[in-house]
């Protein structure tokens, strides 16, 4: 079993809609949990952290942490062509962040 | 505020030559990692260092990679005796000791071994 679990997809939402991205983990230890978009050619950029059980908004951006059953997922509300990317979930394990295989994530106009 | 820095940014290296990765961290980070990025895939954690010191190696491999971070200086990841192989993206990332607020990422190498 993989530490981190992601469904590579392609995910395809229309414009405006709400792209819900997943993420499994294995650790039931971990503590922190991120969410990095990276553009095709470019490097990982920092979206979210979370490490509290619920949700977590910022902008059109919620995450969302289950412990018990060790998911994350991330919401992205008003879908833009902007967001289209792949996005990549990780979770501390030890000292260092293991990062999931990531999901590309398709916005059509 | 300069980001985390990597160069160079390509680096094209002939099979057995070597290839040395620069990274300098953020300002006020002395955390650094190396990852590893094949086309299509995700990160692969390398290497976590502090000043002159490997914390964690535990995804290099055992042969031709090294890596350090000295007192003075950027930190290098070394690829000794290149094979098509170690062709892929090295992103270097940087953190601060005293909060858990995730990685910043350097716009990392692209190594091609030809």
């Amino acid at each position: 079993q993989k530490e981190v679990e992601q469904n590579s997809g392609p995910l395809s939402v229309p414009e405006g809609a709400i792209a819900s991205l997943n993420c499994t983990y294995s650790d039931r230890g971990s503590q922190s949990f991120f969410w990095y978009r990276q553009y095709s050619g470019k490097s990982p950029e920092l979206i979210m952290f979370i490490y509290s059980n619920g949700d977590k908004e910022d902008g059109r951006f919620t995450a969302q942490l289950n412990k018990a059953s060790q998911y994350v997922s991330l919401l992205i509300r008003d879908s833009q062509p902007s967001d289209s990317a792949t996005y990549l979930c990780a979770v501390r394990v030890s000292q260092k962040l293991v990062f999931g295989q990531g999901t590309r994530l398709t916005i059509n106009p | 505020n300069a980001g985390v820095m990597q160069n160079p940014r390509h680096l094209v290296r002939r099979r057995g030559q070597e290839a040395r990765l620069r990274c300098s961290p953020m300002k006020g980070h002395s955390h650094v990692y190396w990852y590893r990025q094949l086309p299509e895939e995700g990160l692969k954690f390398m290497v976590y260092l502090q000043k002159e010191n490997i914390i964690d190696e535990s995804g290099m491999p055992k042969e031709r990679f090294s890596a350090e971070f000295p007192k003075e200086g950027p930190s290098i990841l070394r690829i000794q005796q290149v094979v098509r192989g170690d062709s892929a993206a090295y992103f270097c990332a940087s953190s601060r000791p005293d909060r858990d607020s995730g990685y910043t990422f350097g716009s990392g190498t692209r190594l091609t071994v030809v």
